[in-house]
């Protein structure tokens, strides 16, 4: 089936510009997740969605990061007047959510440049 | 928040030999998971544990989950190039709950090289 699906692949922007990540989890996958990585480095939450419960938002960096979910499935990170050290690749994942369900399944990211 | 200490942090070897990686944990953990992240992709999962002392294996890669439910270790026999990558522990810590739950804790990661 299907796996997870990001969009655009690549981002270039200037800085102060907003910008919009999409992501399509796998179908049935009720738990959604954001993580930004950084050259060379390991995986910074960001953002969780499981179900219709309110999301941890704990590891957003600041308040022009927020992310929402459309009726349980796509996904919309927004990054507002970016700054050049929001350059990362932003990645998303997904898992059934269900007890046991840790299992994430993460798409091929998306490449955000600031310039 | 929790922390996985994942080691070593990178290694050089030659294709052929036998690469050894470990995960610990401060707490416990109920679930084990181990990751690899190709250039340029996302991380694909290799293996996922989840029982104390469970010894999983998938191909050339072997994977245990501790008996003490605070570490973990990843091998994988006869290194080949395209074994290249960076290599990810993950886990589910025991005294998760509410907005915490399904949420998994990332080792910084292990930068596999593989010389020809």
């Amino acid at each position: 089936g299907a796996g997870v699906s990001q969009s655009p692949s690549n981002k270039v922007t200037e800085k102060g510009k907003d910008v919009e990540l999409r992501c399509d989890p796998i179908s049935g996958h009720t738990a959604l997740y954001w993580y930004r990585q950084s050259l060379g480095q390991g995986l910074e939450f960001l953002i969780y969605f499981q179900g219709n419960s309110a999301p941890d938002k704990s590891g957003l960096p600041s308040d022009r990061f927020s992310a929402e979910r459309t009726g349980g499935s796509v996904s919309t990170l927004t990054i507002q007047r970016t700054q050049q050290e929001d350059s990362a690749v932003y990645l998303c994942a997904s898992s059934y959510g269900g007890l046991g369900g840790y299992e994430q399944y993460f798409g091929p990211g998306t490449r955000l440049t600031v310039t | 928040g929790q922390q996985l200490n994942q080691s070593p942090q990178s290694m050089f070897i030659q294709e052929g030999e036998d690469v050894s990686m470990n995960c610990t944990s401060s707490s416990i953990f109920n679930t084990w998971l181990w990751y690899k992240q190709d250039p340029g992709e996302g991380p694909v999962l290799l293996i996922a544990l989840y029982k104390a002392g469970e010894l999983t294996s998938n191909g050339r890669l072997t994977a245990q989950f501790g008996i003490t439910r605070k570490d973990s270790f990843l091998n994988i026999s006869a290194s080949i190039p395209s074994d290249v990558g960076i290599y990810f522990c993950a886990g589910q810590p025991t005294n998760a709950g509410g907005t915490s739950y399904g949420k998994l804790t990332f080792g910084q990661g292990t930068i596999l090289t593989v010389h020809p």
